[in-house]
């Protein structure tokens, strides 16, 4: 059963162009969500979090974008850089076990020159 | 501030051998957690310890273990392995304080690679 789902295996866009990342979810107890970045061989690196209380959360060029309603999330990078080329997880935890993470299957981002 | 370090890096064991993998937490945080990354399954949540107790166990067989000790350091232990247990292990470690998303994002390790063969 998988609680946590990113439908898109992989994105390519243009460099400068916005990069949209979608994440869906099941479980309505889900109530932190959180976006990690992710290269071969290393670990997640956060980027960004969200609660449920809020509907948007931006830091820098990136965005999170809450749908409680849609039980959807999604990232917004803008502009795109090369540098920004990494596997992207979504990840969600409920308040009764957040230290505990349930990960998306990840969306490869490929930015172009 | 260092980041969550992981000991070892890499490493290659034999079917039904044992293995212990180290994890020290970003300096303050209480909570240590583990994950196991493989091309299968994803990233999979194993367990979380913090106050040196067991608080969160994900769906591993009991050959999957762990211990937290007094200065929040963890250990995972893997008994009897087998060729499925070949992943990237992850320590992830929070700390528990300073509301409610400061206290909870998780930070991750880069992880110990462990080949089983």
């Amino acid at each position: 059963d998988q609680q946590v789902k990113q439908n898109s295996p992989s994105l390519s866009v243009q460099e400068g162009r916005i990069s949209i990342l979608n994440c869906d979810y099941t479980n309505s107890m889900f109530d932190y969500f959180l976006w990690y970045k992710k290269y071969p061989a290393e670990g997640p690196t956060f980027l960004i979090s969200i609660s449920s209380i809020k509907d948007k959360n931006e830091d820098g060029r990136f965005t999170v974008f809450l749908n409680k309603s849609a039980k959807h999330l999604s990232l917004h990078i803008v502009p795109s850089q090369p540098g920004d080329s990494a596997v992207y997880f979504c990840a969600a935890s409920a308040i009764r076990n957040t230290g505990k993470l349930i990960f998306g299957q990840g969306t490869t981002l490929q930015v172009k020159p | 501030k260092a980041g969550v370090t992981q000991t070892p890096r890499y490493l290659i064991k034999t079917r039904g051998q044992q293995v212990t993998l180290s994890c020290s937490p970003i300096s303050g945080h209480r909570s240590v957690s583990w994950y196991q990354q493989t091309p299968g399954q994803g990233l999979q949540f194993l367990f979380e310890y913090f106050s040196e107790t067991q608080r969160n166990k994900g769906n591993f067989p009991g050959r999957f273990s762990g211990r937290q000790f007094s200065n929040s350091r963890s250990e995972m232990n893997v008994s009897t392995l087998e060729l499925g247990d070949s992943a990237l292990y992850l320590c992830a470690s929070r700390s528990i304080t300073g509301g409610r998303l400061t206290g909870n994002t998780i930070y991750f390790g880069e992880g110990s690679w462990l080949t089983v063969v």
